[in-house]
């Protein structure tokens, strides 16, 4: 069984400062790693993408992997109110289509 | 920017009846993908179809499920004959090629009375 495992929080981070979220996963054989931001009642939405070790930067968002550990962190730097949501962690697995979601880490960002 | 659309936005049906939810992936993607997310739990993966057949299906989409393309543009979800426990929000998604990431589109809330 395939598993992505979130703190489900909250995280209370105040504004203007790093918001840390963390994801390990359980499959070894794993490709491909992403963060969804959830609002209340909406959709997933698409922040980041990352495949390979090591970080990656778009614009105040940070994604790191570490495969050997796996683990997978999003940074978010210079934290907005508007930030305030539902972070989910999404893998997909080797030989797997479907992602395999977390249970999702709630961000409060504090004015 | 280009998005997947679903309809309707929310459909209350009575428990046993048959509900058809709707999508249109975003027109150049090649993959498509239902998943569900009960109110409160995690997103989970449903089904994935490719190249007019399923590619790979969880548990959950048992024999009451169906997925479709009836034409160019539209990909469907049948539920046959409904349960109270299909109550969800129903999530469609598309991407373009291997490997790139899935955007979703805004929910279809199911709920079974």
């Amino acid at each position: 069984q395939k598993e992505v495992e979130q703190n489900s929080g909250p995280l209370s981070v105040p504004e203007g400062a790093i918001a840390s979220l963390n994801c390990t996963y359980s499959d070894r054989g794993s490709q491909s790693f992403f963060w969804y931001r959830q609002y209340s009642g909406k959709s997933p939405e698409l922040i980041m993408s990352i495949y390979s070790n090591g970080d990656k930067e778009d614009g105040r968002f940070t994604a790191q992997l570490n495969k050997a550990s796996q683990y997978v962190s999003l940074l978010i730097r210079d934290s907005q109110p508007s930030d305030s949501a539902t972070y989910l962690c999404a893998v997909k697995g080797g030989g797997a289509d479907g992602l395999t979601f977390g249970k999702g880490t709630h961000l409060i960002i504090q004015p | 920017e280009p998005e997947v659309t679903q309809t309707p936005s929310h459909q209350v049906t009575q428990m046993g009846q048959e509900v058809i939810l709707r999508c249109v992936p975003i027109s150049n993607h090649l993959y498509f993908y239902w998943y569900r997310q009960i109110l409160g739990q995690k997103v989970e993966f449903l089904v994935s179809f490719y190249n007019n057949e399923i590619s790979e299906k969880s548990e959950i989409f048992d024999d009451q499920f169906s997925v479709e393309r009836p034409d160019g543009s539209n990909f469907t979800l049948k539920i046959r004959s409904t349960k109270l426990e299909d109550s969800a929000m129903y999530f469609c998604a598309s991407r373009e090629r291997k490997n790139q990431p899935q955007h979703f589109g805004d929910g279809t809330r199911l709920s079974i009375l």
